[in-house]
């Protein structure tokens, strides 16, 4: 009964190729989240949605592109993938609107991108 | 440019004894501050918060104290117990703004 899924946990690929990475929340929130954790362990956000819409894009390359169908999905896409994109990523939801001083998000189990 | 930092990336401690972890921040607008809490292969989970108008909050075994003028808060746990064992997370925001900024972590080991 996970509140915050992310499918794959694990994804293997070669530079180049164009892959993507699933979220579902059924927390009912509005907001959701991306965040990129990098090898030296920084936890970075990288998008938000409010309701399908997208709110932030914190200076993330275009071959980043966050597709949200309804509110409980965001899903990431990547093309052409890089070594340096290899992280961990986060997907996390929120009851409240972005910007909300006092918001508590709730994060999936992350998905560990390898490029090779 | 590191905003938020947590310099021991690991501390151990015995079952049933205090664990203190620091986290130190340079921006002095952030103004609500959070813990989470990392198990191996889970995302993180969100443990105990404080705003700047506080400088203490209490959960249970958990404490933050917040030192604005040092720019610093710590979480104590207190008695430690072996499934605290995790990886634990600062992060700061500025009111407002959508963004929280995480520390790098401290990985705490809870000795039975």
């Amino acid at each position: 009964d996970t509140a915050v899924s992310q499918t794959p946990k694990y994804l293997v690929t070669q530079m180049g190729n164009d892959k993507s990475i699933k979220c579902e929340q059924n927390l009912g929130h509005d907001t959701m989240y991306w965040y990129k954790q990098d090898s030296k362990k920084f936890l970075k956000i990288m998008f938000s949605y409010n309701n399908k819409e997208l709110i932030i894009n914190e200076t993330v390359p275009n071959r980043f592109s966050p597709k949200s169908p309804d509110k409980a999905h965001l899903n990431l896409h990547i093309n052409s993938l890089e070594l340096g994109d290899s992280a961990v990523y986060f997907c996390a939801s929120s009851p409240h609107r972005v910007g909300t001083p006092t918001d508590t998000q709730y994060f999936g189990p992350g998905t560990r991108l390898t490029v090779l | 440019d590191q905003q938020v930092k947590q310099n021991s990336p690991s501390l151990s401690v015995q079952e049933g004894r205090i664990s203190i972890l620091n986290c130190d921040y340079t921006n002095s607008m952030f103004d609500y501050f959070l813990w989470y809490k990392k198990y191996p292969a889970e995302g993180p989970t969100f443990l105990i918060s404080i705003s700047s108008i506080k400088d203490k909050n209490e959960d249970g075994r958990f404490t933050v104290f917040l030192n604005k003028s040092a720019k610093h808060l710590s979480l104590h746990i207190v008695p430690s117990q072996p499934g605290d064992s995790a990886v634990y997370f600062c992060a700061a925001s500025r009111g407002g703004t959508y963004k929280y900024i995480f520390g790098t972590g401290t990985r705490l080991k809870v000795l039975a």
